[in-house]
């Protein structure tokens, strides 16, 4: 198995850009998570889907972020305009939680830099 | 609501010394506890979780870490530290709370690991 595929891996861009991150989950995971990660905050929980439909996206900071899954394989979150304050590494993860306690497995992660 | 608290965002160790990484956990419901790793550059890996079966829980790497309920401790432990086991180490939380709970992990704060010769 590929594993959570994230791209791009690196992504620089100036203020007020638009910005698009991509992940395809692992084939057959019907739960998918989006994750930012900073120095300030850790790693905090922005969105997450079960079958493609939003469940909860209470983390998403503004309404400049949005996140959508079209289908099983493919999810993007978007932010329109980027601020400087947004620049963090953006992860992707995906699980089939039979149980809750099933593993989330996080894709290596997109380092966002906004100028 | 569901958190974690990591003491010690920095921890140092010589190789072959004991690795003791500690998490505390606060749930209203019983809890399912994970140790992530992260390696620089590089995504979250599992490295071991409880479950509600056995307290003493053995992962990857040769870690364990034991449930403790009366402590509401989820402690990660290592014998022997190894240099490639510096890290960033990261405690997590969720449970069989409905809803929109289901499956959300919450996640401390993190701890790095360092690793002296």
């Amino acid at each position: 198995d590929a594993g959570v595929i994230q791209s791009p891996r690196h992504e620089v861009t100036e203020m007020g850009q638009e910005v698009t991150l991509r992940c395809k989950p692992i084939s057959g995971h019907d739960y998918l998570f989006w994750y930012r990660q900073t120095m300030m905050r850790g790693l905090e929980l922005l969105i997450y889907f079960n079958n493609n439909v939003p469940i909860d996206d209470s983390g998403m900071p503004e309404d400049r972020f949005s996140a959508k899954m079209p289908n099983a394989s493919f999810s993007t979150l978007k932010i329109q305009p980027s601020e400087p304050r947004d620049s963090a590494v953006y992860f992707c993860a995906s699980s089939l939680p039979r149980l809750a306690a099933d593993t989330q497995y996080f894709g290596p992660g997109t380092r966002l830099t906004v100028l | 609501a569901q958190s974690v608290t990591q003491l010690g965002s920095h921890v140092s160790v010589s190789e072959g010394a004991l690795v003791l990484l500690r998490c505390n956990y606060s749930s209203s419901v019983p809890p399912y506890l994970f140790w992530y790793v992260q390696y620089p550059n590089q995504g979250l890996q599992l490295l071991l979780k409880y479950t509600s079966a056995a307290t003493l829980v053995k992962g990857i790497n040769g870690f364990e870490a034991e449930f403790k309920k009366s402590e509401t401790s989820f402690h990660l432990t290592k014998p022997s530290a190894h240099m490639s086991d510096a890290a960033e180490y990261f405690c997590a939380v969720t449970s069989n709370a409905g809803g929109t709970s289901y499956g959300k992990l919450t996640f401390g704060q993190g701890t790095i690991l360092t690793v002296h010769p």
